[in-house]
Order: structure tokens, then C-alpha cells, then sequence
């Protein structure tokens, strides 16, 4: 079975300038996490969703951070414009349900701002 | 505030001897508790997870304790090894039936040949 799937694992790019994450879930799993993690540092939920709801996304920073995920399946973090503080792992992880059950993750997305 | 606090930044342990990690937390109220692994460059990994009834839970060689009363819990692994040298975390949810799962900030544990 195929693990959580992300792209690109690395990115790039200057600041101000857009930039846009995918993660493909292990199939079947109706809740989908994005994290973002600093070196050193514990991942810090950006927002979950169950299905295609966002159920929460209190700690995404809206004036600057997008996602979607359509038909409840793949996701998409979108950062426009990005800044140098941005630069970080952003994660993916699924799981089969809320609430106590395991969260499998990608390998995670390295974004370097310059 | 909420705070989870893992004992150490680094821990370094003598191969074969028993490495014990530590979680704490502050103004939570867990239902359950997860240790995730994760090596450089990867994504975490799922280890174990223990419920707020729930003393105590084994896989091999880890064992994880939660006092819910102390508000921690203590990660286990036994006759470690190189192999074993990795960044663990803790990770809490279930807080108040909220099913946000939180992390700590990690241990890196280095097994010593």
C-alpha cells in the first residue's frame, strides 16, 4: 500500500512570490493534517480536514495561506505571497479517522525563502 | 498557557542500556497520548499510542506510561540500540474532545556503541 504521497519535496523560491504544495492521502483515510515543521521544533497543525471540510484551520494564517481538497481525496496548501519566515518542512499525514487513531505522514515539503 | 515539554533537547544512552524520555504537559486534558519517531529528512512515525485509562502499554521493546495525575508520560526503549537513535515525539489529543493532535517539541536520542 502506498504511503502518503507529497510534491515537490523541495522548494525554492523568493520571497513574495507564490508557491503551492500537494499531498495525495493513503486511500481510504478521510482525515488529512497539514503541519508545518521548524528545525528543531515539533510539526504545528495548520489545519485538518474531514473529508473536504476544514473542521480546523485556526492556525492557518489566512491572509497569506490557502488549502483545498477537493472530492475529500488529494490536498492542496497554497502560500501567496511567501515570506522569508515561511521557510520550513510543511508535512501532509492521514488517517483512517479522528479522533485517537494513528497519523501516517509524508516526507514532508523543505521550502527555503530567499 | 498549554505547554508540552519532552525532558531533553538530546539524550545519549550506552547501547543496551534502557532509555527513558519524558513528556509533560501543562492545561491539557488528554484522552490519549501518541510517541511518534522520526529520523532526519522523514516524515514522523507512528510508534504507540495510550489512552487516558491506560497506565501502561507495550510493543516489543517500548513501554509508555501516562499519569494523568502527573500529567506525564514516560517513553521506554530496552536493550537499545544504534539503530534506535532517532527524534521522538509525543504528541497529545482528544484535549477537552477536541481531536487536534499536538506535538512536543522532541528528544533526540543518540545510542552510544
Amino acid at each position: 500500500e502506498a504511503g502518503v504521497v507529497q510534491s515537490p519535496r523541495y522548494k525554492i523560491i523568493e520571497k513574495k512570490q507564490p508557491v503551492a504544495f500537494w499531498c495525495n492521502p493513503i486511500s481510504g483515510h478521510n482525515t488529512l493534517y497539514w503541519y508545518l515543521q521548524n528545525l528543531g521544533q515539533g510539526p504545528e497543525l495548520l489545519i485538518r480536514y474531514e473529508n473536504e471540510e476544514a473542521v480546523d484551520d485556526s492556525q492557518l494564517p489566512k491572509d497569506r495561506f490557502s488549502a483545498e481538497r477537493l472530492k475529500g481525496v488529494d490536498s492542496t496548501l497554497k502560500i501567496q505571497p511567501a515570506e522569508l519566515g515561511d521557510s520550513a518542512v510543511y508535512l501532509c499525514a492521514s488517517s483512517s479517522q479522528t479522533g485517537s487513531s494513528e497519523a501516517f505522514f509524508g516526507q514532508g515539503t523543505r521550502l527555503t525563502v530567499v | 498557557s498549554q505547554k508540552i515539554e519532552q525532558n531533553s533537547e538530546a539524550l545519549n544512552i550506552q547501547e543496551g542500556k534502557t532509555a527513558t524520555l519524558t513528556c509533560n504537559y501543562t492545561n491539557y486534558s488528554p484522552a490519549y497520548l501518541q510517541w511518534y519517531r522520526q529520523d532526519p529528512g522523514r516524515g514522523p512515525v507512528f510508534l504507540l499510542l495510550i489512552r487516558e485509562n491506560e497506565k501502561e502499554k507495550r510493543k516489543e521493546r517500548l513501554k509508555v506510561t501516562f499519569d494523568t495525575t502527573l500529567k506525564q508520560s514516560l517513553f521506554h526503549i530496552t536493550a537499545s540500540q544504534p539503530a534506535d537513535s532517532a527524534t521522538y515525539l509525543c504528541a497529545l489529543g482528544g484535549d477537552f474532545g477536541n481531536e487536534k493532535l499536538t506535538f512536543g517539541t522532541g528528544t533526540r536520542l543518540t545510542i552510544i556503541p
